[in-house]
């Protein structure tokens, strides 16, 4: 069965570049989940979408990021401009049901802002 | 195997032996546990999960034990071995409308 599957695995940028990282989420699964993971915060909750639509955005840092979820298949999360602070571990995740179900992880972006 | 929590990074385990690995949790009222394995370069996986109307959860080799009582939540893993090295998340929950916690996240690493 096909995971949460995420691209690109990794992207080196410049600093004041827009980035786009996207993800698929399992098909069936109704809730997406965008997490960022550092060594010096852990995974953090950027955003979630229930039912394609934003229910909790208190975990973006800043404008300068953005989430979109224009299908049940298909989530961007956006950052313009890019600082060196963003880089960090991406990783989206989606699960069925309310939240306190088993959410599933794909891979994962690696981002790295020069 | 050594018990340990979660203020201590690292857990070294002889293979074969049992893994024990502890979390303590925040939220006296948190009602779901779910235990990740990180391995490198991956996404977190799910391994085990156990609601707070039960005590303790077996899995493949994995056994979730859940101590309300003093918020402490542990990971058992038997005859660990070499593909159990990775970093082990425990992972709280309040109720159906509420944000998964992350702990801090612990590295197991088994010695051949």
């Amino acid at each position: 069965d096909a995971g949460v599957i995420q691209s690109p695995r990794h992207e080196v940028t410049e600093m004041g570049q827009e980035v786009t990282l996207r993800c698929k989420p399992i098909s069936g699964h109704n809730s997406l989940f965008w997490y960022r993971q550092t060594m010096m915060r852990g995974l953090e909750l950027l955003i979630y979408f229930n039912n394609n639509v934003p229910i909790d955005d208190s975990g973006m840092p800043e404008d300068r990021f953005s989430a979109k979820m224009p299908n049940a298949s298909f989530s961007t999360l956006k950052i313009q401009p890019s600082e060196p602070r963003d880089s960090a571990v991406y990783f989206c995740a989606s699960s069925f049901g309310q939240l306190n179900q088993p959410q599933h992880f794909g891979d994962g972006t690696r981002l790295s802002i020069l | 195997g050594e018990s340990v929590g979660l203020h201590l990074p690292t857990l070294s385990v002889q293979e074969g032996d049992n893994s024990i690995i502890n979390c303590a949790y925040s939220n006296s009222a948190s009602d779901y546990f779910i235990w990740y394995k990180q391995e490198s370069g991956k996404g977190p996986q799910f391994i085990i999960d156990i609601r707070s109307n039960m005590d303790k959860r077996q899995g493949q080799r994995v056994t979730v034990l859940l101590n309300k009582t003093v918020k402490h939540l542990s990971l058992q893993i038997a005859a660990t071995q070499p593909g159990d090295s990775a970093v082990y998340f425990c992972a709280e929950i309040l109720g159906a409308n509420s944000k998964l916690t992350f702990g801090k996240g612990i590295t197991l690493s088994v010695r051949p």
